[in-house]
């Protein structure tokens, strides 16, 4: 079984500064997929990020960054600059590829950036 | 692209009757999953399908959630009867690729559903 644990309810963080969400993951399968999704208050879940398990390099998307840590199975993001608009919910999810491709979301870390 | 289709936005019900959500995903999308997301429970998989085969079913709570798939363009989540504890918001969300393959999950706007 796949299982996504993100254990920070909530975070904060000042305008301009870097945060990171922690993630870690648990699954036997040798090969899958690492997403992070944006859930802002108004409810849509955006994409933000991808990071394959065979990846030699850390994703990176704007002013995301993933911190992949194979050995810890950690797949941490990393926003820098954030802005007010980054204010939201963030998902970690994970698919592997027994069972044909099945997606594992964790609980959500919900992040709010003060002016 | 219109990016995935839901219907309705919400809706509104008494407990015993039927209800049927509906989705359309993203034209030559193969996969295609329904969520659950509540407060209590976060965003749970139901259900997903790969090119319209149900593949794992076994996020559905009980017998009165079905989904279906007949075509490659259209999805229904029906839950009949509904109970107070349906209430939820459903997301519905396609991806492109063949089973296996790690493509990100593009989702619709959910429907917010209310079971009185």
């Amino acid at each position: 079984a796949q299982k996504i644990t993100q254990t920070q309810p909530g975070m904060f963080v000042q305008e301009k500064e870097a945060v990171t969400l922690d993630c870690t993951y648990d699954t036997s399968d040798p090969s899958y997929g690492l997403f992070w999704y944006k859930q802002p208050s108004s409810g849509e879940m955006i994409f933000l990020i991808y990071q394959g398990s065979y990846d030699q390099q850390n994703a990176t998307e704007g002013r995301y960054s993933l911190n992949f840590q194979k050995a810890r199975k950690s797949a941490n993001l990393v926003i820098s600059a954030s802005q007010l608009g980054d204010s939201a919910m963030y998902f970690c999810a994970m698919r592997v590829r027994t069972n044909a491709g099945k997606s594992t979301f964790g609980d959500g870390t919900t992040l709010t950036v003060k002016p | 692209d219109a990016g995935v289709i839901q219907s309705p936005r919400h809706e509104v019900t008494e407990m015993g009757q039927e209800v049927t959500l509906r989705c359309k995903p993203i034209s030559g999308h193969n996969s295609l999953f329904w969520y659950r997301q509540t407060m209590m429970r976060g965003l749970e998989l139901l259900i997903y399908f790969n090119n319209n085969v149900p593949i794992d079913d076994s996020g559905m709570p009980e017998d009165r959630f079905s989904a279906k798939m007949p075509n490659a363009s259209f999805s229904t989540l029906k839950i009949q009867p509904s109970e107070p504890r349906d209430s939820a918001v459903y997301f519905c969300a396609s991806s492109p690729g063949l089973a296996g393959e790690y493509n990100e999950q593009f989702f619709g706007p959910g429907t917010r559903l209310t079971v009185l």
